[in-house]
Protein backbone atom coordinates (compact mmCIF):
# COMPACT_ATOMS: atom_id res chain seq x y z
CA UNK A 1 0.00 0.00 0.00
CA UNK A 2 2.09 2.87 -1.33
CA UNK A 3 0.75 5.90 0.48
CA UNK A 4 3.11 8.34 -1.40
CA UNK A 5 3.61 8.09 -5.14
CA UNK A 6 5.97 9.58 -7.31
CA UNK A 7 5.06 8.48 -10.79
CA UNK A 8 7.72 9.69 -12.56
CA UNK A 9 10.76 7.75 -12.37
CA UNK A 10 13.24 10.39 -14.40
CA UNK A 11 13.13 13.71 -15.55
CA UNK A 12 15.31 15.58 -17.49
CA UNK A 13 15.47 19.52 -18.43
CA UNK A 14 17.65 21.96 -19.84
CA UNK A 15 20.04 24.14 -17.56
CA UNK A 16 18.11 27.22 -16.90
CA UNK A 17 14.57 25.92 -17.43
CA UNK A 18 11.96 24.66 -14.75
CA UNK A 19 12.05 21.08 -12.84
CA UNK A 20 8.59 20.24 -11.73
CA UNK A 21 8.53 16.93 -9.75
CA UNK A 22 5.28 15.56 -8.67
CA UNK A 23 4.13 13.50 -5.63
CA UNK A 24 0.67 12.22 -4.74
CA UNK A 25 -0.71 10.82 -1.59
CA UNK A 26 -3.55 8.71 0.25
CA UNK A 27 -3.08 9.44 4.46
CA UNK A 28 -5.26 12.36 5.32
CA UNK A 29 -3.43 12.29 8.36
CA UNK A 30 0.08 13.53 7.42
CA UNK A 31 0.83 17.14 8.93
CA UNK A 32 3.69 17.65 6.81
CA UNK A 33 5.83 17.27 3.55
CA UNK A 34 9.06 17.11 2.36
CA UNK A 35 11.38 17.19 -0.36
CA UNK A 36 14.85 15.10 0.21
CA UNK A 37 17.60 15.01 -2.21
CA UNK A 38 20.21 11.97 -2.72
CA UNK A 39 23.55 11.63 -4.59
CA UNK A 40 24.31 7.88 -5.34
CA UNK A 41 25.98 6.51 -2.53
CA UNK A 42 24.71 9.41 0.37
CA UNK A 43 22.17 9.60 2.48
CA UNK A 44 18.78 11.85 1.69
CA UNK A 45 19.22 15.31 2.42
CA UNK A 46 16.98 17.34 3.49
CA UNK A 47 15.58 20.11 1.02
CA UNK A 48 12.21 21.92 1.30
CA UNK A 49 9.17 21.01 3.86
CA UNK A 50 5.52 22.54 3.86
CA UNK A 51 2.90 21.85 6.81
CA UNK A 52 -0.09 20.37 5.78
CA UNK A 53 -1.84 23.75 6.89
CA UNK A 54 -0.33 25.77 4.23
CA UNK A 55 -0.30 25.67 0.12
CA UNK A 56 3.33 27.19 -0.45
CA UNK A 57 6.46 27.21 1.03
CA UNK A 58 9.47 28.89 -0.66
CA UNK A 59 13.14 28.48 -0.19
CA UNK A 60 15.29 30.27 -3.32
CA UNK A 61 14.99 28.51 -5.99
CA UNK A 62 12.70 26.08 -4.57
CA UNK A 63 9.27 25.92 -3.93
CA UNK A 64 6.92 23.29 -2.62
CA UNK A 65 2.96 23.47 -3.58
CA UNK A 66 0.54 21.90 -1.74
CA UNK A 67 -2.83 20.42 -2.88
CA UNK A 68 -4.96 19.18 -0.25
CA UNK A 69 -8.26 18.59 -2.35
CA UNK A 70 -6.28 16.72 -4.54
CA UNK A 71 -3.92 15.15 -2.49
CA UNK A 72 -0.30 15.91 -4.59
CA UNK A 73 2.64 18.54 -4.20
CA UNK A 74 4.86 19.82 -6.28
CA UNK A 75 8.82 20.61 -6.40
CA UNK A 76 9.58 23.72 -8.37
CA UNK A 77 13.39 24.65 -9.15
CA UNK A 78 13.80 27.43 -11.14
CA UNK A 79 16.11 27.69 -12.58
CA UNK A 80 17.46 24.31 -12.79
CA UNK A 81 21.18 23.78 -12.64
CA UNK A 82 23.56 20.71 -13.26
CA UNK A 83 24.50 20.54 -9.69
CA UNK A 84 20.38 20.07 -9.28
CA UNK A 85 21.07 16.54 -10.78
CA UNK A 86 19.84 13.66 -8.20
CA UNK A 87 17.41 11.88 -7.49
CA UNK A 88 14.20 13.79 -5.29
CA UNK A 89 12.19 11.78 -2.52
CA UNK A 90 9.06 13.22 -1.74
CA UNK A 91 8.05 12.38 1.99
CA UNK A 92 5.24 12.90 4.04
CA UNK A 93 4.81 12.89 8.34
CA UNK A 94 1.69 11.24 10.00
CA UNK A 95 0.72 12.92 12.78
CA UNK A 96 0.27 9.50 14.66
CA UNK A 97 3.44 7.34 14.35
CA UNK A 98 5.49 10.65 13.30
CA UNK A 99 7.66 8.68 10.89
CA UNK A 100 8.53 9.40 7.38
CA UNK A 101 6.66 7.85 4.54
CA UNK A 102 8.82 7.92 1.11
CA UNK A 103 7.99 7.85 -2.07
CA UNK A 104 9.96 6.29 -4.79
CA UNK A 105 11.66 8.78 -5.65
CA UNK A 106 12.57 10.85 -9.21
CA UNK A 107 15.68 10.81 -10.81
CA UNK A 108 15.86 14.46 -11.86
CA UNK A 109 18.68 14.97 -15.01
CA UNK A 110 19.86 19.10 -15.70
CA UNK A 111 21.71 19.02 -19.09
CA UNK A 112 23.71 21.83 -19.50
CA UNK B 1 31.96 16.87 10.70
CA UNK B 2 30.11 13.85 10.57
CA UNK B 3 26.65 14.48 11.57
CA UNK B 4 25.01 10.69 11.38
CA UNK B 5 27.69 8.57 10.54
CA UNK B 6 27.19 4.55 9.84
CA UNK B 7 29.55 2.12 9.88
CA UNK B 8 30.49 -0.40 7.90
CA UNK B 9 29.65 1.58 4.20
CA UNK B 10 29.57 -1.71 2.65
CA UNK B 11 28.84 -5.35 4.31
CA UNK B 12 28.81 -8.39 2.41
CA UNK B 13 28.29 -11.72 4.30
CA UNK B 14 26.62 -15.20 3.92
CA UNK B 15 23.17 -16.21 4.49
CA UNK B 16 22.81 -17.69 7.93
CA UNK B 17 25.38 -14.87 9.71
CA UNK B 18 24.89 -12.14 11.96
CA UNK B 19 25.90 -8.83 11.63
CA UNK B 20 25.84 -5.36 13.19
CA UNK B 21 25.86 -1.85 11.83
CA UNK B 22 26.44 1.02 13.92
CA UNK B 23 25.04 4.36 13.79
CA UNK B 24 26.51 7.49 15.42
CA UNK B 25 24.86 10.91 16.12
CA UNK B 26 27.13 14.22 16.88
CA UNK B 27 24.02 16.90 16.71
CA UNK B 28 22.45 16.51 19.78
CA UNK B 29 19.38 14.74 18.47
CA UNK B 30 16.99 12.80 20.91
CA UNK B 31 15.36 10.58 18.36
CA UNK B 32 17.11 8.32 15.78
CA UNK B 33 15.69 5.96 13.15
CA UNK B 34 16.31 2.73 11.36
CA UNK B 35 15.24 2.62 7.56
CA UNK B 36 15.79 0.10 4.74
CA UNK B 37 15.70 1.07 1.18
CA UNK B 38 14.21 -1.76 -1.14
CA UNK B 39 15.12 -2.94 -4.40
CA UNK B 40 12.32 -0.77 -5.37
CA UNK B 41 13.74 2.38 -3.81
CA UNK B 42 11.70 2.70 -1.20
CA UNK B 43 12.75 3.84 1.96
CA UNK B 44 10.69 2.18 4.88
CA UNK B 45 11.08 2.98 8.20
CA UNK B 46 12.15 0.14 10.63
CA UNK B 47 12.86 1.36 14.16
CA UNK B 48 12.66 4.67 15.95
CA UNK B 49 14.28 5.32 19.25
CA UNK B 50 13.57 8.54 21.25
CA UNK B 51 15.96 9.07 23.94
CA UNK B 52 16.75 5.13 24.36
CA UNK B 53 12.95 4.33 24.70
CA UNK B 54 11.88 2.29 21.72
CA UNK B 55 8.91 4.01 19.83
CA UNK B 56 8.52 3.31 16.86
CA UNK B 57 8.72 -0.43 15.96
CA UNK B 58 7.63 -1.35 11.97
CA UNK B 59 6.61 -5.46 10.80
CA UNK B 60 10.37 -6.41 10.73
CA UNK B 61 11.21 -10.05 11.35
CA UNK B 62 12.36 -10.68 14.92
CA UNK B 63 16.06 -11.33 13.45
CA UNK B 64 16.77 -7.38 13.85
CA UNK B 65 17.00 -5.91 16.97
CA UNK B 66 18.20 -2.19 17.62
CA UNK B 67 19.97 -1.19 20.31
CA UNK B 68 21.11 2.24 21.86
CA UNK B 69 23.13 2.25 24.46
CA UNK B 70 22.87 6.34 24.38
CA UNK B 71 20.75 8.74 22.99
CA UNK B 72 23.86 9.16 20.19
CA UNK B 73 24.02 5.81 19.11
CA UNK B 74 21.07 3.56 17.77
CA UNK B 75 23.02 0.39 16.34
CA UNK B 76 21.10 -2.38 14.32
CA UNK B 77 21.84 -5.90 14.97
CA UNK B 78 20.76 -8.95 12.79
CA UNK B 79 20.57 -12.60 13.01
CA UNK B 80 20.68 -15.77 10.37
CA UNK B 81 20.92 -13.61 7.76
CA UNK B 82 18.66 -13.98 4.75
CA UNK B 83 19.22 -13.13 0.53
CA UNK B 84 16.39 -10.88 1.28
CA UNK B 85 17.41 -8.65 3.81
CA UNK B 86 19.87 -7.70 1.07
CA UNK B 87 19.15 -4.03 0.73
CA UNK B 88 20.89 -0.25 2.00
CA UNK B 89 20.65 0.73 5.47
CA UNK B 90 20.36 4.17 6.58
CA UNK B 91 20.16 5.55 9.60
CA UNK B 92 18.79 9.53 10.82
CA UNK B 93 18.44 11.44 13.71
CA UNK B 94 15.74 14.45 14.42
CA UNK B 95 15.86 16.65 17.52
CA UNK B 96 13.29 14.89 19.22
CA UNK B 97 9.86 12.83 18.28
CA UNK B 98 7.74 15.78 17.17
CA UNK B 99 10.35 17.22 15.04
CA UNK B 100 9.54 16.44 11.66
CA UNK B 101 13.05 17.33 9.69
CA UNK B 102 15.16 13.97 9.96
CA UNK B 103 18.75 13.97 8.93
CA UNK B 104 19.94 10.95 7.12
CA UNK B 105 23.53 8.98 7.32
CA UNK B 106 25.46 7.87 4.20
CA UNK B 107 24.03 4.26 4.19
CA UNK B 108 25.24 0.66 4.83
CA UNK B 109 24.54 -1.18 1.67
CA UNK B 110 24.11 -5.18 3.08
CA UNK B 111 24.81 -7.96 0.47
CA UNK B 112 23.47 -11.07 1.84
CA UNK B 113 25.40 -14.00 -0.51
Amino acid sequence: DQQVKQNSPSLSVQEGRISILNCDYTNSMFDYFLWYKKYPAEGPTFLISISSIKDKNEDGRFTVFLNKSAKHLSLHIVPSQPGDSAVYFCAARDTGRRALTFGSGTRLQVQP
Amino acid sequence: DTAVSQTPKYLVTQMGNDKSIKCEQNLGHDTMYWYKQDSKKFLKIMFSYNNKELIINETVPNRFSPKSPDKAHLNLHINSLELGDSAVYFCASSQNRAAYEQYFGPGTRLTVT
